[in-house]
């Protein structure tokens, strides 16, 4: 499974916009970036995926980098109920059932009020 | 809500027994996901069924096993359990195979304890 990095933990305060940065070096053409978060006692979440373009929905944005080797979530305005365990993952072609999300350790954003 | 469905959402038995955790996708998703998270290990992928059969496998032990029915429900078979499967069990579900372009909707999840 093709690897990404994120940085443990992040603080932000809340009303800020909050940039959480992926590194993803190995990825392969085909390769989808997503991002899910899971909140406290509840299950991962979807926020957004791209492919190469930025791509924004009603949750965030997702800013990729031209070479594809990083990229950042963006949340514009944080609010104390963004505060979760964010996850970057690499979605990959179907072949062989290499569909499943793999997930890492993510990013715990903390949101100060 | 996500639509995926899981039951129960609680669970205690003893060590040694066996319990099926039950998964029911959205609508229209033939896709199924387990994972499974403990403190100390993260979320692991443990199996995938589309439209019945078995598509991947993760890090499933031995006394684990699944199935998907016909109505695209899904169970996991948990046997001889051991005080370290202690964990929340998620289920996921997703539209369709090659489904790198798509999002998956995960269930709030059984938390299975073992005494």
């Amino acid at each position: 499974d093709a690897k990404t990095t994120q940085p443990n933990s992040m603080e932000s305060n809340e009303e800020e916009p909050v940039h959480l940065p992926c590194n993803h070096s190995t990825i392969s053409g085909t390769d989808y970036i997503h991002w899910y978060r899971q909140l406290p006692s509840q299950g991962p979440e979807y926020v957004i995926h791209g492919l190469t373009s930025n791509v924004n929905n009603r949750m965030a944005s997702l800013a990729i980098a031209e070479d594809r080797k990083s990229s950042t979530l963006i949340l514009h305005r944080a609010t104390l109920r963004d505060a979760a365990v964010y996850y970057c993952i690499l979605r990959r072609d179907s072949n062989f059932g290499n569909e499943k999300l793999t997930f890492g350790t993510g990013t715990r954003l903390t949101i100060i009020p | 809500d996500s639509g995926v469905t899981q039951t129960p959402k609680h669970l205690i038995t003893a060590t040694g027994q066996r319990v099926t955790l039950r998964c029911s996708p959205r609508s229209g998703d033939l896709s199924v996901y387990w994972y499974q998270q403990s403190l100390d290990q993260g979320l692991q992928f443990l199996i995938q069924y589309y439209n019945g059969e078995e598509r991947a496998k993760g890090n499933i032990l031995e006394r684990f096993s699944a199935q998907q029915f016909p109505d695209l429900h899904s169970e996991l078979n948990l046997s001889s359990l051991e005080l370290g499967d202690s964990a929340l069990y998620f289920c996921a579900s997703s539209a369709q195979q090659g489904a790198r372009n798509t999002e998956a909707f995960f269930g709030q999840g059984t938390r299975l304890t073992v005494v």
